[in-house]
């Protein structure tokens, strides 16, 4: 089983829709979650982190699930922008920690 | 946001060749930066972290006779790709953890897109 797995999409929605992606762990010992958002050639930009009560920033809420190990990202009301990979990001303790990342999710929204 | 630099952007080197990447936390001070390599329409795979002062931990399957990680300073890491070959050309990304919160973001620089022809 890989440490962070994640449907790859890629997701294509008109603009305006509300859309979610969903990202399991297999480490129960981690600590930390992140979704970050990466552009075609381009690095990775953190979007959220991820807290246990679940978080919000505008459109975009992120929600974790400790006891199932998933999180989730909602986007709202899509914009053409927002059309990327989406990666999730889990902190695992390893000598002191390392980040792995999922494969990422790619989203498209279609005018 | 911490901003990290990463230089140069894009090389394009020989076969036998070695390339020297640097990557700098230009606003904060990162003890801990990590080393990913990208290969196109995948994810990153970590490659190392790297301590400020002390011995770079590698992941399985990456070469550190190949890959010399230097973490000479609080705000500079090295990656050298010695001895490149063709299939090391990658997207190499660092990036550097803004510590002291509880909740470890971390930050990447720009990358760099190696060619070795």
């Amino acid at each position: 089983r890989k440490e962070v797995e994640q449907d790859p999409g890629p997701f294509n929605v008109p603009e305006g829709a509300t859309v979610a992606f969903n990202c399991t762990y297999s480490n129960s010992a981690s600590q930390s979650f992140f979704w970050y958002r990466q552009d075609c050639r381009k690095e990775p930009k953190l979007l959220m982190s991820v807290y246990s009560s679940g978080n919000e920033d505008g459109r975009f809420t992120a929600q974790l699930n400790r006891a199932s190990q998933y999180i989730s990202l909602l986007i709202r009301d899509s914009k053409l922008s927002d059309s990327a990979t989406y990666l999730c990001v889990v902190n695992v303790p390893s000598g002191t920690y390392k980040y792995i990342f999922g494969t990422g999710t790619r989203l498209k929204v279609l005018a | 946001g911490a901003v990290v630099s990463q230089h140069p952007s894009r090389v394009i080197c020989k076969s036998g060749t070695s390339v020297k990447i640097e990557c700098r936390s230009l606003d904060f001070q990162a003890t801990t930066m990590f080393w990913y390599r990208q290969f196109p329409k995948k994810s990153l795979m970590l490659m190392a972290t790297s301590n400020e002062g002390s011995k770079a931990t590698y992941e399985q399957g990456v070469e550190k006779d190949k890959f010399l990680i230097n973490h000479a300073s609080l705000t500079l890491s090295t990656l050298t790709v010695t001895s490149a070959h063709p299939e090391d050309s990658s997207f190499y990304i660092c990036s550097a953890d803004v510590g002291g919160k509880s909740s470890y973001e971390q930050y990447f620089g720009p990358g760099t897109r190696l060619t070795v022809t």
